[in-house]
């Protein structure tokens, strides 16, 4: 069964204070990684895509890589704008459409 | 401003009454989605459409329909609420139902079913 799991539920972090957040995925054929972010009260805002093993992407205090397993945001010296709820989702192709899996997401306050 | 709208953000409803939540895009995409997002669950998709007059089932569309009539716009109606289906729920766009395009969403409706 195709299934995504984020990790850890919940964190808490001071300012400055790197971390990573993790996404664990099991799909019958991987065909993107997609991270958002949630704010309270707001719809998801999309920040990365990626589509293979090895591959990073990085946006101001976020970087994103992905293995053939799990995919991981790092969050370097993050502020208390950087509180959110970051949710991973991935795509596969069942049913006859593209499909987007979503995790339940992990909820990060940055504190300072 | 570019984007999606819904409407109403929120909506207290009793059970066994219609209702429909709008969902309107002018970003000109193709495809559009509706997902309903419950605490400690992740967002699952209801209904899609790949393109205007053509729409599918997702993961949960027992008791929602849609339609898709133009680009622009993308109805979900329930046509009996519920109380499960007690929600958030999100409108969201695509260039194309393909791999290749993230899913920009809208902000939201909160429904309560009575």
């Amino acid at each position: 069964e195709d299934q995504v799991t984020q990790s850890p539920e919940a964190l808490r972090l001071q300012e400055g204070e790197s971390s990573s957040l993790n996404c664990s995925y099991t799909v019958s054929g991987l065909r993107g990684l997609f991270w958002y972010r949630q704010d309270p009260g707001k719809g998801p805002e999309f920040l990365f895509t990626l589509y293979s093993a090895g591959e990073e992407k990085e946006k101001e205090r976020l970087k994103a890589t992905l293995t053939k397993k799990e995919s991981f945001l790092h969050i370097t010296a993050p502020k208390p704008e950087d509180s959110a709820t970051y949710l991973c989702a991935v795509q596969t192709f069942s049913g006859g459409y593209n499909k987007l899996i979503f995790g339940a997401g992990t909820r990060l306050a940055v504190h300072p | 401003i570019a984007g999606i709208t819904q409407a109403p953000t929120s909506q207290i409803l009793a059970a066994g009454r219609r209702m429909t939540l709008r969902c309107t895009q002018d970003m000109r995409h193709n495809a559009m989605y509706w997902y309903r997002q419950d605490l400690g669950l992740g967002l699952r998709l209801i209904h899609y459409s790949n393109t205007a007059g053509t729409t599918g089932k997702g993961e949960v569309p027992d008791g929602y329909s849609v339609s898709r009539a133009n680009t622009d716009d993308f109805p979900l109606t329930l046509a009996s609420a519920v109380p499960s289906q007690t929600s958030v729920y999100f409108c969201a766009s695509s260039e194309w139902q393909s791999s290749y395009n993230e899913q920009f969403f809208g902000p939201g409706t909160r429904l309560t079913v009575l």
